[in-house]
C-alpha cells in the first residue's frame, strides 16, 4: 500500500540549531516527493520538490533534501533554523507516471526555541 | 498570477444544513483536488476533478458529499446535512494540464468549516 510515514509528530529545536525532519514512503514505483510547510491557519506552501536527477534537491527559505532510494527516505534539512521556520511539514508522494494522488504524511510540528 | 483561491476562509453551519465550498484554480489550471484535513491530522485526498469530469473521488464519503467543476465558474465541493464530524479544513489545490511532469498541485489557503 501506498504510505508516508512521519515518526515525528513533533520538533522542538533552539533558533541557529540545525534541523532534520525524517520521511519514509513506500510507494510502488518511482515517486515523486514533495515537502510542504503549513503556517498556523494557512495553506500548504512548496518547500522543494524530487522528480529525478540529482538526489540533493534545494528548496525555499533554505532548506534542503535528500532522496534516498535505499532507504525509502527522503529528509527535510535546514543548517540554521530561524524562529519564523515554526510551522508543520508534510512530506507527501505522488506518482511519476501520470495521475494524480498525492498522499501526505501525518505531518511534523516544528517548534523553535530562543 | 493569482494563486488558488477560495471562498469562504471560515464557514459556521449548524447540524443538517448544506454546506458549499468554492475553489477557481489558478489560471491555465484545468485540474481541480480537494483533500480534508481533520485537526491534527494531514491532508486526505477527497476527489479529483478536470472541466466537467470527475476522474476520481475514491477519497469521498459515500452519502453527502458531492464536487463538481463546471464548464465555466468554480469547482464546488458540496456536503449535505453535515454533522460535527464533518468540522475540517478543506483545502482545494489545481494542477495545470499534465506535461510529464507529475502532478505538483498549488493549494489555496483553505476552509474552515465549523458545524455547531
Amino acid at each position: 500500500a501506498q504510505s508516508v510515514t512521519q515518526p515525528d509528530i513533533h520538533i522542538t529545536v533552539s533558533e541557529g540549531a540545525s534541523l532534520e525532519l525524517r520521511c519514509n514512503y513506500s510507494y510502488g514505483a518511482t515517486p515523486y516527493l514533495f515537502w510542504y510547510v503549513q503556517s498556523p491557519g494557512q495553506g500548504l506552501q512548496l518547500l522543494l520538490k524530487y522528480f529525478s536527477g540529482d538526489t540533493l534537491v534545494q528548496g525555499i527559505k533554505g532548506f534542503e533534501a535528500e532522496f534516498k532510494r535505499s532507504q525509502s527516505s527522503f529528509n527535510l534539512r535546514k543548517p540554521s533554523v530561524h524562529w519564523s521556520d515554526a510551522a508543520e511539514y508534510f512530506c507527501a508522494v505522488g506518482p511519476n507516471t501520470g495521475g494524480f494522488k498525492t498522499i501526505f504524511g501525518a505531518g511534523t510540528r516544528l517548534f523553535v526555541k530562543a | 498570477n493569482a494563486g488558488v483561491m477560495q471562498n469562504p476562509r471560515h464557514l459556521v453551519r449548524r447540524r443538517g444544513q448544506e454546506a458549499r465550498l468554492r475553489c477557481s484554480p489558478m489560471k491555465g489550471h484545468s485540474h481541480v483536488y480537494w483533500y480534508r484535513q481533520l485537526p491534527e491530522e494531514g491532508l486526505k485526498f477527497m476527489v479529483y476533478l478536470q472541466k466537467e469530469n470527475i476522474i476520481d473521488e475514491s477519497g469521498m464519503p459515500k452519502e453527502r458529499f458531492s464536487a463538481e467543476f463546471p464548464k465555466e465558474g468554480p469547482s464546488i465541493l458540496r456536503i449535505q446535512q453535515v454533522v460535527r464530524g464533518d468540522s475540517a479544513a478543506y483545502f482545494c489545490a489545481s494542477s495545470p494540464p499534465s506535461g510529464g511532469r507529475g502532478n505538483e498541485q498549488f493549494f489555496g489557503p483553505g476552509t474552515r468549516l465549523t458545524v455547531l
